[in-house]
């Protein structure tokens, strides 16, 4: 099945400092990827849809300048915190499709958790 | 206002027995409709996707159901075992210029031996 490789799985950083996360499709090309973020009890809040080679599309209220998107190859899209601060500790969650993202299955990374102290 | 609600209360029953979780939408239109499994610190893991024009959907011990009309989606599981016990999301497509996928707040299920 398709798979989607997150790393890293935690991370705890410093406030003010950056962070990378890094979301690899392994078998399949995915043309499009997903960013969400999810709080404790709450829904997957989609962040920003990436295409390879255009610059990301982010939702409202998602601070582009401070959640870099890259998404350099059909298998390879990263996240950077810029300057991270204690309120962006949350669960990061990249996923991707090889079909559209409503009407095909979403594969999912696990997740990065990640702690601003 | 547009609402996507699962059942809210954590979900206990007795294995093998048959877990039902509902999905219920206001004010979406939506053209598909799909279910998802996660674990605790884990990302959700596809299971299910129907379509409006589709009744029903199975796959193994799964079964989905989609009533436009009632503007609900039904999932079962059957016979049910402890590895069962995960939180199951329904996610729905937002119709319209900034297309997406809507997502429920899960329903917690737990399957006791």
């Amino acid at each position: 099945g398709a798979v989607v490789s997150q790393h890293p799985s935690r991370v705890i950083c410093k406030s003010g400092t950056s962070v990378k996360i890094e979301c690899r499709s392994l078998d399949f090309q995915a043309t499009t990827m997903f960013w969400y973020r999810q709080f404790p009890k709450q829904s997957l809040m989609l962040m920003a849809t990436s295409n390879e080679g255009s610059k990301a599309t982010y939702e409202q209220g998602v601070e582009k300048d401070k959640f870099l998107i890259n998404h350099a190859s059909l298998t390879l899209s990263t996240l950077t915190v810029t300057s991270a601060h204690p309120e962006d500790s949350s669960f990061y969650i990249c996923s991707a499709t090889e079909g559209g993202q409503y009407n095909s299955p979403l594969h999912f990374g696990n997740g990065t958790r990640l702690t601003v102290t | 206002s547009q609402k996507i609600e699962q059942n809210s209360e954590a979900l206990n029953i007795q294995e093998g027995k048959t877990a039902t979780l509902t999905c219920n939408y206001t004010n979406y239109s939506p053209a598909y409709l799909q279910w998802y499994r996660q674990d605790p610190g884990r990302g959700p893991v596809f299971l299910l996707l129907i379509r409006e024009n589709e009744k029903e959907k199975r796959k193994e011990r799964l079964k989905v159901t989609f009533d436009t009309t009632l503007k609900q989606s039904l999932f079962h599981i059957t016979a049910s075992q402890p590895a069962d016990s995960a939180t199951y999301l329904c996610a729905l497509d937002e119709a319209g210029n900034n297309r997406k996928l809507i997502w429920g707040l899960g329903t917690s299920l737990a399957v006791n031996p």
